[in-house]
């Protein structure tokens, strides 16, 4: 069935420094793509989605491109901030909605 | 616009007890998703509600129920609480052409 495989964390990285957290989905066609984003004691926002393969969707400095030959979303930042700490999550919509189990970011000034 | 409102925001039970979460979808969207996060996991997927009706439900036992009222509001009920459904339940809404769920803050339901 339908399912989203996404980094295990935690994930721990200097201010400044390049992140990726990768994500790979398995579904029938072509789904719609998401990353959202649950900062401490919040509910899950979105950050950014691509509907189409080789969309690129971007959104406060973090990228990610649909990626149909390797059934991929890998969502980028150049330069991390303190205030990107949070849980991020790779989600699909095909017959409906399937979430990965979510990669904790931690940034330290 | 108003998003996706839940409530209450912290609920706190005992085991065997009746829990009711509420969740307000934003205005024009017609499809509800409620969603447990227990902590240290990802989501799970509890229920979906279109136009009224349960479209699917997840792997969840049949004391987890709900509905969904013709203003679109929907209600998240846990019968005979147990210690392990202590988690934040998340509502999102969707609108019915639209691909992107819209999610609220959360009810945090702690059993005792």
């Amino acid at each position: 069935g339908d399912s989203v495989t996404q980094m295990e964390g935690p994930v721990t990285l200097s201010e400044e420094a390049f992140l990726t957290i990768n994500c790979t989905y398995t579904a029938t066609g072509y789904p719609s793509l998401f990353w959202y984003v649950q900062y401490p004691g919040e509910g899950l926002q979105l950050l950014l989605k691509a509907t189409k393969a080789d969309d690129k969707g971007s959104n406060k400095g973090f990228e990610a491109t649909y990626r149909k030959e390797t059934t991929s979303f890998h969502l980028e930042k150049g330069s991390v901030q303190v205030s990107d700490s949070a849980v991020y999550f790779c989600a699909a919509l095909g017959n409906q909605f399937y979430f990965g189990t979510g990669t904790s970011l931690t940034v330290i000034p | 616009e108003a998003g996706v409102t839940q409530s209450p925001t912290h609920l706190i039970k005992t085991r065997g007890q009746q829990a009711t979460l509420r969740c307000s979808p934003i205005s024009g969207h017609t499809s509800v998703y409620w969603y447990q996060q227990a902590l240290g996991l990802g989501l799970q997927f509890l229920l979906w509600y279109d136009e009224g009706e349960e479209r699917n439900r997840g792997n969840f036992p049949p004391r987890f129920s709900g509905r969904q009222f013709p203003n679109y509001s929907s209600e998240l009920n846990v019968n005979a609480l147990e210690l392990e459904d202590s988690a934040l339940y998340l509502c999102a809404s969707k609108w019915r052409g639209g691909d992107t769920q819209y999610f609220g803050p959360g009810t945090r339901l702690t059993v005792l």
